[in-house]
């Protein structure tokens, strides 16, 4: 089947717009991750989602990010009030289950905040 | 906290050398480590999964080791070709974490 998928592939957005992120996980797939990768850094954590649980929100930076995750499919990572310091590849991954099945990336989206 | 690194940061070898990469961690309560490639402007790809009961695993030219009790990982590339170009990275999912910590990767180049 179609692996993970991320949209838009880039975005350029001014400083202090809000911006929303698109990830479609692997169909069957119950646990959804999002990270960051800033220019020669290693990946980051921000949020999974593991089925109806509550999601582990414990590596977003600040208030100005959130996600959420309609049906258990489809998740959305919002930042609100962008910073040049939002400048990343965000990345998500899904899995099968929760306790550290192999993990599928999609193919990021830039993010660039002028 | 768990803490990640990969040793070289480069490397940069002529085609067909035998390589390794090494990957550490701080807490050897893990579940299990995932071994990825990325490559520029691209999602990482998923190479290897050793569960943590497991020593070793291999797929085609690559063989992953796991030493849970000494915190260490390696890579071993056999043969190694152009295209394994690429950034390696490991990571690590806690056994009492909810999320995989990553290590900053180590950027091979093998050179025709």
């Amino acid at each position: 089947g179609a692996g993970v998928s991320q949209s838009p592939s880039n975005k350029v957005t001014e400083k202090g717009k809000d911006v929303e992120l698109r990830c479609d996980p692997i169909s069957g797939h119950t646990a959804l991750y999002w990270y960051r990768q800033s220019l020669g850094q290693g990946l980051e954590f921000l949020i999974y989602f593991q089925g109806n649980s509550a999601p582990d929100k414990s590596g977003l930076p600040s208030d100005r990010f959130s996600a959420e995750r309609t049906g258990g499919s489809v998740s959305t990572l919002t930042i609100q009030r962008t910073q040049q310091e939002d400048s990343a590849v965000y990345l998500c991954a899904s899995s099968l289950a929760l306790e550290g099945s192999e993990q599928y990336f999609g193919p990021g989206t830039r993010l660039t905040v002028t | 906290k768990q803490e990640v690194t990969q040793i070289p940061a480069a490397l940069s070898v002529p085609e067909g050398e035998n390589l390794v990469l090494n990957c550490s961690f701080t807490d050897s309560a893990i579940y299990n480590l995932q071994w990825f490639r990325q490559d520029p402007g691209k999602g990482l790809t998923s190479l290897l999964l050793i569960q943590s009961s497991q020593r070793e695993q291999t797929s085609g030219r690559l063989n992953a080791s796991l030493d849970k009790s000494s915190g260490r990982s390696t890579l071993y590339i056999a043969a190694s070709q152009p295209g394994d170009s690429a950034t390696y990275l490991c990571a690590v999912c806690a056994l009492y974490g909810q999320n995989f910590v990553f290590g900053p990767g180590t950027r091979l180049s093998v050179l025709p």
